[in-house]
């Protein structure tokens, strides 16, 4: 089963509002985990590492202040969209590993669609 | 700067095909690289892990091969079915990090 879980999978908000993306790890505690993008047809983008307790850390180019990430416990993330535009609308993807493995496990990931 | 290709872009095989994805990475010193299978609108399902210390790793039909001194990885798959229609990654996990770095992977589509 999942081991890393991602909500909503779908969402469609009006430009200017904000939208909320979970991740969650299931049965492991994830000190880290990281933030993707995906454009149609393009790789997947590393945003942010999110880092539980701290302020993440963003990928040159990423706008803080738009893409907001909270950590605020070992099995939970979050990226907020703010003042989402639609060139906002992306796949967005979740990914941690756990502490004592090297794989690294992806959520579901979220469709954005920003109308 | 890490940077992850993928030959072809796209590939269509009609249903019994055997095939090779290429994969290629301009910095050898990688932890691991991993296939994945992403289907329209979905997530990404893991296929294949390989160590840096590792040759080759298998699953049922897929055979992933890494060469890490020359930068290359092959995903192999066999007698194709049109199930596995999708777009295949490649990702590398650089020494040190547990990011990835993908290429833009090679949309396969296999016909009945």
């Amino acid at each position: 089963g999942a081991v890393v879980s991602q909500h909503p999978s779908r969402v469609i908000c009006k430009s200017g509002t904000s939208v909320k993306i979970e991740c969650r790890s299931l049965d492991f505690q994830a000190t880290t985990m990281f933030w993707y993008r995906q454009f149609p047809k393009q790789s997947l983008m590393l945003m942010a590492t999110s880092n539980e307790g701290s302020k993440a850390t963003y990928e040159q180019g990423v706008e803080k202040d738009k893409f907001l990430i909270n950590h605020a416990s070992l099995t939970l993330s979050t990226l907020t969209v703010t003042s989402a535009h639609p060139e906002d609308s992306s796949f967005y993807i979740c990914s941690a590993g756990k502490p004592s493995g090297n794989t690294i496990y992806f959520g579901e990931g979220s469709w954005l669609t920003v109308v | 700067k890490q940077e992850v290709t993928q030959i072809p872009a796209a590939l269509s095989v009609p249903e019994g095909e055997n095939l090779v994805l290429n994969c290629s990475f301009t910095d050898s010193a990688i932890y691991n690289l991993q296939w994945f299978r992403q289907d329209p609108g979905k997530g990404l399902t893991s296929l294949l892990l390989i160590q840096s210390s590792q040759r080759e790793q298998t699953s049922g039909r897929l055979n992933a091969s890494l060469d890490k001194s020359s930068g290359r990885s092959t995903l192999y798959i066999a007698a194709s079915q049109p199930g596995d229609s999708a777009t295949y990654l490649c990702a590398v996990m650089n020494s040190g990090y547990s990011t990835l770095t993908f290429g833009k992977g090679t949309m396969l589509l296999v016909s009945p």
